[in-house]
């Protein structure tokens, strides 16, 4: 089946240390996006890349960084420049004509 | 910028109870918006989708409309269940940017 795989499920970060989180997707989707969920807020967004070797910037994008190689893959790094990272991020991708799909979601946490 | 606000932002109910979960979009140029599910710790899982050109979507127990010129959509859940306990999310997405409403998290009673 088609689907998005975020990998890890759970993260721990020391402090000033970068981490990456991997996101990849079988779906043949073009765009892909990373976002960050806080408790009781609604989805922020990170980056986002409509096609390979191009991305953008989110709302939120300060001490996040990106690379997209593959059409298959978006890994995002959570730099030490990220002041309060504990937070779930969420990885999605879309097709237009159906709509956005999300991964599972990594959970990181600051040790 | 597109902002989306969902009322309210938490609902409890008895089981069997018929409910309505809104969303409220600032700007009416969408192209489309999305209804997901997201249980507690899990990522979202879409349950409707509606085109901008279409005025409602049903899926099972799961009815949403949407008015663009009015900027807002609802979420009818027909004969509630406790399984369908869970927040509940709506998006609209133009020009290649989504937003996100904070969500309505749903309690139903056994």
């Amino acid at each position: 089946d088609g689907g998005i795989t975020q990998s890890p499920k759970y993260l721990f970060r020391k402090e000033g240390q970068n981490v990456t989180l991997s996101c990849e997707q079988n779906l043949n989707h073009d765009a892909m996006y990373w976002y960050r969920q806080d408790p009781g807020q609604g989805l922020r967004l990170i980056y986002y890349s409509q096609i390979v070797n191009d991305f953008q910037k989110g709302d939120i994008a300060e001490g996040y960084s990106v690379s997209r190689e593959k059409k298959e893959s978006f890994p995002l790094t959570v730099t030490s420049a990220q002041k309060n990272p504990t937070a779930f991020y969420l990885c999605a991708s879309i097709n237009e004509g159906h709509g956005y799909t999300f991964g599972s979601g990594t959970r990181l946490t600051v040790v | 910028k597109q902002e989306v606000t969902q009322i309210p932002a938490a609902l409890s109910v008895p089981e069997g109870e018929n409910l309505v979960l809104n969303c409220s979009f600032t700007d009416s140029a969408i192209y489309n918006l999305q209804w997901f599910r997201q249980d507690p710790g899990k990522g979202l899982t879409s349950l409707l989708l509606i085109q901008s050109s279409q005025r409602e979507q049903t899926s099972g127990r799961l009815n949403a409309s949407l008015d663009k010129s009015s900027g807002r959509s609802t979420l009818y859940i027909a004969a509630s269940q406790p399984g369908d306990s869970a927040t509940y999310l709506c998006a609209v997405y133009n020009n290649n940017d989504m937003r996100f409403g904070a969500g309505t998290r749903l309690t139903v009673k056994p």
